[in-house]
């Protein structure tokens, strides 16, 4: 089983300032096949990156991912009201599906 | 493309209870399905997957042998029947598609499973 930890536990930023999260695998991620999520409370999770770099269906160009193998990175580089929510990488590439912990990106 | 999922309730340890995820808005039968499991206040934990023509389905080592996960392409709808239901089930089950790619893209709402006696 591939173990995703994600790092920090909670960033506390303020509106405009640049989010960067880490997401480390235990071992390499087969193909990259690496996605993040956002939630927030109450709400299913939204999908934002996959293949470790590709933006989803209608996410703006302010949020990225990067990385290979075990260490990825999302990044928001100008907060946005409605970036603080909690997010979650996963590994897509390998039975079972794994999740990280989270990050909390919370409003200073 | 929406997912709705129901059959969520309040069950004794030990019990029994089958979810269902409703698609529409989508081709169904064209996508492996996910459920994806949230403990009140913690993180996700993915729980099960069923390939397109249900023939291929995989488990969490935690479910093994107690939850089974099962499609109805016709009615197209996804089911999770869980058995010998324990507390640490307790969580919000989510049913999810599985883009081409097997990220999963489009997420239901949600339906609530409380195990307690």
């Amino acid at each position: 089983e591939t173990v995703l930890t994600q790092s920090p536990g909670t960033l506390s930023l303020s509106p405009g300032e640049r989010a960067t999260l880490s997401c480390r695998a235990s071992q390499s991620v087969t193909s990259n096949y690496l996605a993040w999520y956002q939630q927030k409370p109450g709400q299913a999770p939204r999908l934002l990156i996959y293949g470790a770099s590709t933006r989803a269906t209608g996410i703006p160009d302010r949020v990225s991912g990067s990385g290979s193998g075990t260490d990825f990175t999302l990044t928001i580089s100008r907060l946005e009201p409605e970036d603080f929510a909690v997010y979650y990488c996963q590994q897509y590439g390998t039975t079972p599906r794994t999740f990280g912990q989270g990050t909390t990106v919370e409003n200073k | 493309e929406q997912l709705v999922e129901s059959g969520g309730g309040l069950v004794k340890p030990g019990g029994s209870l089958r979810l269902s995820c409703a698609a529409s808005g989508f081709s169904f039968s064209s996508y492996w399905m996910t459920w994806v499991r949230q403990a009140p206040g913690k993180g996700l934990e993915w729980v099960a997957n069923v390939k397109q023509d249900g023939t291929d389905k995989y488990y969490v080592d935690s479910v093994k042998g107690r939850f089974t996960i099962s499609r109805d392409n016709a009615k197209n709808s996804l089911y999770l029947q869980m058995n010998s239901l324990r507390v640490e089930d307790t969580a919000v089950y989510y049913c999810a598609r599985e883009a081409r790619l097997r990220y999963s893209d489009v997420w239901g709402q949600g339906t609530t499973v409380t195990v307690s006696s």
